[in-house]
């Protein structure tokens, strides 16, 4: 099935780094999501997004919707510990009905 | 905590055998979606329900199939399991005007 380019594969970083990963994707989406998967669970939502161009924080991080409607990207900034895990981006076409099309996921190590 | 609830949390099965497993959706949401995640991949889209009904569905074969409850409960089946089956299986429910999906914990299948 299709999956979103998401690149870095993996990061490992220093506790208070910022970190930046991004997603692309050949097909246009309407709305943008970045999750965050820990081992043994599901992924938790962290940002929504519903604009081309929109630029949304929850907390330390940070994600932009791009203008062509193609891709996203996510910044955390002053990474701490429990920043490590997978972050997932996730592209969709329209609210409800529709699907999520996932990435492969960016693992992210933070050292203290 | 997602209010998502899936069961069991961890199973094995032997291939050709088939296998049932349960989602409990947050209260107030009328849709449910399953996904499959391999090992160091994202979550595939198999299929979603929506008032008990299919109304969309990924690129699986006929041998997965499932249900959804009045109560908003919902099964996966899959029959005639094989090794590559093998998965996480991730059950999001939501609701049929907004985009924000919210995932239970996962059921890990082994087969072997």
């Amino acid at each position: 099935g299709q999956q979103l380019n998401q690149s870095p594969q993996s990061m490992f970083i220093q506790e208070g780094e910022d970190v930046s990963m991004n997603c692309t994707s050949s097909s246009i989406f309407n709305t943008w999501l970045w999750y965050k998967q820990d081992p043994g669970e599901g992924p938790v939502l962290l940002i929504a997004l519903y604009k081309a161009g929109e630029l949304t924080s929850n907390g330390r991080l940070t994600a932009q919707f791009g203008i062509t409607r193609k891709d996203s990207f996510l910044n955390i900034s002053a990474s701490i510990p429990s920043d490590v895990g997978i972050y997932f981006c996730a592209g969709q076409l329209n609210s409800g009905y529709s699907t999520l099309t996932f990435g492969k996921g960016t693992m992210l190590l933070v050292s203290p | 905590e997602t209010g998502v609830t899936q069961s069991p949390t961890h199973l094995i099965k032997t291939r050709g055998q088939q296998v049932t497993l349960r989602c409990s959706s947050q209260s107030g949401h009328n849709t449910v979606s399953w996904y499959q995640q391999a090992l160091g991949q994202g979550p595939q889209f198999i299929f979603q329900y929506y008032r008990e009904e299919e109304n969309g569905r990924g690129n699986f074969p006929p041998r997965f199939s499932g249900l959804q409850f009045p109560n908003y409960s919902s099964e996966l089946n899959v029959n005639a399991l094989e090794l590559d089956d093998s998965a996480l299986y991730l059950c999001a429910s939501g609701t049929a005007t907004n985009t924000e999906a919210f995932f239970g914990q996962g059921t890990r299948l082994t087969v072997v």
